[in-house]
């Protein structure tokens, strides 16, 4: 079936270190890949998406690149801030393109 | 509002009793999606419409569930019988059309509790 495992949390680092949240998926189909974000008391925000191989989606200093050879989709950020600090879920289309699959989420709590 | 509407943001209910729970999708989006968040989890996909009907309501967990989207726009999720087990964030999602390429937007939930 179609899933998305996702590193475990929760992460603390401190402000300015090297962010790397680990994210497979299952290579079932051609999925869309994401990275939504929820800060504290607001919703689940897309941050980045690739809708194919070798694709790269970037924003507010993310990035992950769609890697087909190892099914995985790991997000990145140089220098994190304390403003960073939320909740990170991976996810992916489905066969039918209509719904997500979502990870089980990795917190993030950077340090000033 | 420029964004997902959901209400109530929060309700409380006792076992046995039937909720409803209402979406305002954006304006425009014809694709309406419900996901359920229990703590700890990422969100778990119950039923997308396109326009007013229900594309794929696979991820409904059993009949106690219904959503309907009469007029294409407005959704209301309805749960009969609650349980315990149904405590979770009910998330409305949107987009402006069915196209994989569209952005999904979510509203912030609401949060139901059953007692």
């Amino acid at each position: 079936g179609n899933s998305v495992t996702q590193m475990e949390g929760p992460v603390t680092l401190s402000e300015e270190a090297f962010l790397t949240i680990n994210c497979t998926y299952t290579a079932t189909g051609y999925p869309s890949l994401f990275w939504y974000v929820q800060y504290p008391g607001e919703g689940l925000q897309l941050l980045l998406k690739a809708t194919k191989a070798d694709d790269k989606g970037s924003n507010k200093g993310f990035e992950a690149t769609y890697r087909k050879e190892t099914t995985s989709f790991h997000l990145e950020k140089g220098s994190v801030q304390v403003s960073d600090s939320a909740v990170y879920f991976c996810a992916r289309t489905s066969g039918s393109a209509r719904q997500l699959t979502f990870g089980s989420g990795t917190q993030l709590t950077v340090l000033p | 509002g420029a964004g997902v509407s959901q209400t109530p943001s929060n309700k409380v209910t006792e076992k046995g009793k039937y909720v409803e729970l209402r979406c305002d999708p954006i304006s425009g989006h014809t694709a309406l999606y419900w996901y359920r968040q229990s703590l700890g989890q990422g969100p778990e996909f119950l039923i997308y419409f396109q326009g007013t009907g229900a594309a794929d309501d696979s991820g409904l967990p059993n009949d106690r569930f219904f959503a309907v989207r009469p007029e294409g726009s407005v959704s209301t999720l309805k749960i009969q019988r609650t349980e315990r087990g149904d405590s979770a964030v009910y998330l409305c999602a949107s987009s402006l059309t069915n196209s994989p390429g569209n952005t999904i937007y979510f509203g912030e939930g609401s949060w139901l509790t059953v007692v």
